[in-house]
């Protein structure tokens, strides 16, 4: 059974860092394009980063250079880095896999972990 | 930047069909995937490359894209089908409609 379970989320001043973590279960990380894609409070779906199969990475420009996507295949695990948050980080961070890599649409999803960025 | 645009809303009566619009230049010539989101809840895939239903999606959800419109078309709508629907495309990047709340009367 394919499972990913999203960690890390809680509360953050603005300006500081968190870590959140993808746990997977049922098929290789680094098999596939895994993605971050998130969801403020009230508001659409964003997408934040994703990491190629190859290692490549890519971000929205409202993360680059803040955000850092990454992979423990010993733990079969994704991860994103986040730091000097905004208060319009705030939001529920959903990881997702690539149908295939390549297939650019997302046919498994965690359940979400919430970040929120406030003093 | 290509932001697909949607409706905020769609109310269709029960059984009836409803028609959710993603709107762009030229989106036929992209792939449009749809999600469905309900409150609380991780989206879910309902149909990929513009009209293809995953494994586990009911016949009765099916979807369409030419020229500037692509369409989720949901057939016999029930109570369960309330949501929010999300269509997705990818150029260059991956870029999210709106998003559109459909409420079954």
């Amino acid at each position: 059974e394919v499972q990913l379970v999203e960690s890390g989320g809680g509360l953050v001043q603005p300006g500081g860092s968190l870590r959140l973590s993808c746990a997977v279960s049922g098929f290789t990380v680094s098999d596939n394009y895994m993605n971050w894609v998130r969801q403020a409070p009230g508001k659409g779906l964003e997408w934040v980063s994703v990491i190629y199969s190859g290692g490549n990475t890519y971000y929205a420009d409202s993360v680059k250079g803040r955000f850092t996507i990454s992979r423990d295949n010993s733990k079969n695990t994704l991860y994103l880095q986040m730091n000097s948050l905004r208060p319009e980080d705030t939001a529920v961070y959903y990881c997702g896999r690539e149908f295939t890599p390549g297939a650019r649409y997302f046919d498994y999803w965690g359940q979400g972990t919430l970040v929120t960025v406030s003093s | 930047s290509y932001e697909p645009t949607q409706p905020l809303s769609v109310s269709v009566a029960l059984g009836q069909t409803a028609r959710i619009t993603c709107g762009g230049n030229n989106i036929g010539s992209l792939n449009v995937h749809w999600y469905q989101q309900k409150p609380g809840q991780a989206p879910v895939l309902v149909i990929y490359r513009d009209s293809n239903r995953p494994s586990g999606i009911p016949e009765r959800f099916s979807g369409s894209n030419s020229g500037n419109t692509a369409t989720l078309t949901i057939s016999r709508a029930q109570a369960g089908d309330e949501a929010d629907y999300y269509c997705q495309v990818w150029d260059s990047t991956y870029f999210f409609g709106t998003g559109t709340k459909v409420t079954v009367l």
